[in-house]
């Protein structure tokens, strides 16, 4: 199975920060790398698909980049509301796979 | 609106089965592929198996083959899982999720005697 790496497990920002998410791959996985926003208690919400597509719906302020093995989520301007966990998802080959997650909090 | 509600939870003891249903709205269900995806208390995200919009192709994970079986009703927009021989490692959250883009709130399972 390809395994996904995420760093760093826990991040602590303040409103306005401009926010990075990493996630490494252990083989290429092209494109197929989606972003995941996790509140307390709530399903995951998708927020980019195809490492760099804004799904409907979410804030510009989320934006998603790379291919092969490195993949980053950005937030421009970190708000309160994007207080969660971020979990990464590769969907290139068969079992798909995710990241461990990063906790987002408000320093 | 895309909504998908998970059913079927509960406790059962080790060796039992239970069955999980997933009912689909706001979309054509027999377009899209659709996948149980779990979580167990304080874990990370596993993928359990998968399914295409015709029931053409099923996966699953080593963890559960040979225990669990994914189908689909199209007609009546819904996913099962059949879960036998339940082990206490197969406690989990289970969501319901369309492709990769749409989760369900998730239904629990526990396994315990």
């Amino acid at each position: 199975d390809i395994q996904m790496t995420q760093s760093p497990s826990f991040l602590s920002a303040s409103v306005g920060d401009r926010v990075t998410l990493s996630c490494k791959a252990s083989q290429n996985i092209n494109k197929y790398l989606a972003w995941y926003q996790q509140k307390l208690g709530e399903a995951p919400k998708l927020l980019i698909y195809n490492a760099n597509s804004l799904q409907t719906g979410i804030p510009s302020r989320f934006s998603g980049s790379g291919s092969g093995t490195d993949f980053t989520l950005t937030i421009s301007s970190l708000q309160p509301e994007d207080v969660a966990t971020y979990f990464c998802l590769q969907h290139n080959s068969w079992p798909g796979t995710f990241g461990g997650g990063t906790k987002l909090e408000l320093k | 609106e895309v909504q998908l509600v998970e059913s079927g939870g509960g406790l059962v003891q080790p060796g039992r089965s239970l069955k999980l249903s997933c009912l689909a709205s706001g979309f054509t269900f027999s377009n899209y592929g659709m996948n149980w995806i779990r979580q167990a208390p304080g874990k990370g995200l596993e993928w359990v198996a998968s399914i295409s919009s015709s029931s053409s192709y099923i996966y699953y994970a080593d963890t559960v083959k040979g225990r669990f079986t994914i189908s689909r009703d199209n007609a009546k927009n819904t996913l099962y899982l059949q879960m036998t021989s339940l082990r206490s490692e197969d406690t989990a959250l289970y969501y319901c999720v369309r492709s990769v883009d749409y989760w369900g709130q998730g239904v629990m399972v526990t396994v315990s005697s």
